[in-house]
């Protein structure tokens, strides 16, 4: 299930499920999302990108969905795998202003 | 091929002391980004610059940090006279272009000021 610990909010998901991670952008113009996996000890790893005239993107086992009516972003994980345990970020940017980062979430997968 | 480099990995210095963080860009990326990251929260833009020019610095703070990006040579973060305050890890991000695509992060300078 998903709750709300001291910083990060975390989601706890079955090795195997699909995990949905939710985000919640600030800015109407933005016009470029994207996702990132950070594990511990690391710098942000790139996942998926998707522009403001797009609603879905897919990659491999991942999916972008982008509901720019309530400034709603998500990334889909499917047969989520231990290794996908991080913390995830979105962060968007408009008219090629440098990214903002949302605050992120803490994937926890169980084995 | 080599990713963005950031040395040292760790950094302590004593309240007072000057701290310089280094990043070294993808090969032929020529934007490069300061990020800031205190723990358990998301990263926090500082610094954009092109070669030999800072494009956007709103994120950094008026006093004692600077940054440079000179034509030869890997970027700098420069931070005077070190606060406790000024403990987090702190990434640079390369990218071929400006805006409009991913950033290429390295895994950050982890700065400790005792």
């Amino acid at each position: 299930g998903e709750s709300v610990g001291l910083h990060l909010p975390t989601l706890s998901v079955q090795e195997g499920d699909n995990s949905i991670i939710n985000c919640a952008y600030s800015n109407s113009a933005s016009d470029y999302f994207i996702w990132y996996k950070q594990e511990s000890g690391k710098g942000p790893q790139f996942i998926i990108d998707i522009r403001s005239n797009m609603d879905k993107r897919q990659g491999q086992r991942v999916t972008v969905l982008l509901n720019k009516t309530v400034k709603h972003l998500s990334l889909q994980i499917a047969a989520t795998q231990p290794g996908d345990s991080a913390v995830y970020f979105c962060a968007e940017s408009y008219s090629n202003t440098p990214l903002v980062f949302g605050k992120g979430t803490r994937l926890s997968v169980i084995a | 091929n080599a990713g963005v480099m950031q040395n040292p990995r760790h950094l302590v210095r004593r309240r007072g002391q000057e701290a310089r963080l280094r990043c070294s860009p993808v090969k032929g990326h020529s934007h490069v980004y300061w990020y800031r990251q205190l723990p358990e929260e998301g990263l926090k833009f500082m610094v954009y610059l092109q070669k030999e020019n800072i494009i956007d610095e709103s994120g950094m703070p008026k006093e004692r940090f600077s940054a440079e990006f000179p034509k030869e040579g890997p970027s700098i973060l420069r931070i005077q006279q070190v606060v406790r305050g000024d403990s987090a890890a702190y990434f640079c991000a390369s990218s071929p272009s400006r805006g409009g695509s991913p950033l290429h992060f390295g895994n950050g300078t982890r700065l400790t000021v005792t």
